[in-house]
């Protein structure tokens, strides 16, 4: 089956502090995409990875793709309360069309 | 920009009622997508639409869940009847190409059913 595996599952972080979210594929991706949603909300795009040993960054956060195309990390430097949600990643399979999205991390931000 | 809009926002029927949910994409996305997102969980996607043909329904309960999407603009998903599984948020999103993960989402509409 088509899993992506998020961990953890939930983080409650002081405001300052530095946090890392990982994602990992059991199947090598096309792309791997970062979204961020709030509480009762749609979902917000963040950054997409395609290349093996990409990494990008968009303000305080940082989302990396590993060389495999497998997994993937999201960085959060300096956490504010802005940045409490839930955290998604989703992916494109290399084989198929079917976007798929993992189990989510909520992050609680205390001030 | 316009983002994408869905209505209504929240939605209270009994089992075995139906209910319908419509969605308007950004003007000019070819693809669009139905997503389930149930209480604590990613979403799932239900049906992806490129234009108005089909390009994944696998995940579809056809026996009770249809979506159509004519003259490739606006969609509709359509639950009849509804059990109290299907209880949960259900999103919208669209996105300029088939093979693209930047997908734009509406705000989603929350179903209970009771």
């Amino acid at each position: 089956s088509q899993e992506l595996e998020q961990s953890p599952q939930s983080l409650i972080v002081q405001e300052g502090k530095n946090l890392t979210i990982n994602c990992t594929s059991s199947k090598t991706l096309y792309g791997l995409y970062w979204y961020k949603q709030k509480y009762g909300e749609g979902l917000i795009f963040l950054m997409m990875l395609q290349k093996g040993g990409e990494e990008k960054s968009h303000e305080k956060i940082t989302a990396k793709l590993d060389e495999k195309k497998q997994q993937s990390s999201l960085h959060i430097t300096a956490s504010q309360p802005s940045h409490a949600g839930i955290y998604l990643c989703g992916a494109d399979p290399i084989t198929g069309n079917q976007f798929y999205f993992g189990t989510g991390t909520s992050l609680t931000v205390i001030p | 920009e316009a983002g994408v809009a869905q209505s209504p926002r929240y939605k209270i029927i009994e089992k075995r009622q139906s209910v319908a949910f419509w969605c308007n994409p950004i003007s000019g996305h070819a693809t669009l997508y139905w997503y389930q997102q149930i209480l604590g969980q990613g979403p799932k996607l239900l049906i992806q639409f490129q234009n108005n043909g089909v390009v994944d329904d696998s995940q579809l309960p056809k026996d009770r869940f249809s979506a159509e999407r004519l003259k490739g603009v606006d969609s509709t998903l359509k639950i009849q009847p509804a059990k109290l599984e299907d209880s949960a948020v259900y999103l919208c999103a669209s996105s300029s190409r088939v093979r693209q993960g930047e997908q734009y989402f509406g705000p989603g509409t929350r179903l209970t059913v009771t």
